[in-house]
């Protein structure tokens, strides 16, 4: 399977522990974001790579989360602290796309889904 | 402030029937828009993008449209079949956005009956 790939499918967590969710990008895409969505609501962008490199974060994104693509290939989101209002399914996506070209479909992973008790 | 509005939270139809959903947006220039279909706990995949000068996609029973002055998208389904049950997003991007920063609909919740 060539699909995105996330690691774990879902996590438990009790409030104030710190978690880390795993992106397996398809493996020739250059561009890797992250969503958070909550039931009934569409995905809302949280961050996303050029490369290796961190371009846009969203005011989503408070200072307790941190994600990083350190060779341009997969990419892990940290939540610290974790709090009740973290819990949601959390999506990776890539695509491919030259540095400033239009923006191309983007490939979803099947989402990590975050308990925090 | 910039809203991108799927009209129905649901729609039901019957097996055979066009299926007809609505993406609404406002205070956007659109770059373009894409559809995406979600089956309950997966992500999204990619079904059509319609770009802000073009009228008119199809791909296979899919057709979407696109009126910058309606502000409106339009997606059909033609000879609906229960396996089209799912949830559809509209995804807008925009002038002025990120590279990366697509804005999604809340969803349609299609299910198509026999």
């Amino acid at each position: 399977d060539t699909g995105v790939s996330q690691d774990p499918r879902h996590k438990i967590t009790k409030r104030g522990q710190n978690v880390t969710f795993r992106c397996d990008p398809i493996s020739e895409h250059n561009r890797l974001y992250w969503y958070r969505q909550t039931l009934g609501q569409g995905p809302e962008f949280l961050t996303y790579f050029q490369n290796e490199a961190q371009l846009e974060k969203s005011r989503l994104l408070s200072d307790r989360f941190s994600a990083e693509r350190p060779k341009g290939s997969f990419s892990t989101l940290e939540i610290q602290r974790t709090e009740q209002g973290d819990s949601a399914m959390y999506l990776c996506a890539s695509s491919l796309a030259p540095a400033g070209a239009p923006r191309s479909e983007q490939f979803f992973g099947p989402g990590t889904r975050l308990t925090v008790l | 402030s910039q809203k991108i509005e799927q009209n129905s939270e649901a729609l039901n139809i019957q097996e055979g029937k066009t299926a007809t959903l609505t993406c609404n947006y406002t205070n956007y220039s659109p770059a373009y828009l894409q559809w995406y279909r979600q089956d309950p706990g997966r992500g999204p995949v990619f079904l059509l993008l319609i770009r802000e000068n073009e009228k008119e996609k199809r791909k296979e029973r899919l057709k979407v449209t696109f009126d910058t002055t309606l502000k409106q998208s339009l997606f059909h389904i033609t000879a609906s079949q229960p396996a089209d049950s799912a949830t559809y997003l509209c995804a807008l991007a925009y002038y002025g956005g990120s590279q990366g920063n697509l804005i999604f609909g809340k969803g349609t919740k299609l299910s198509v009956k026999p």
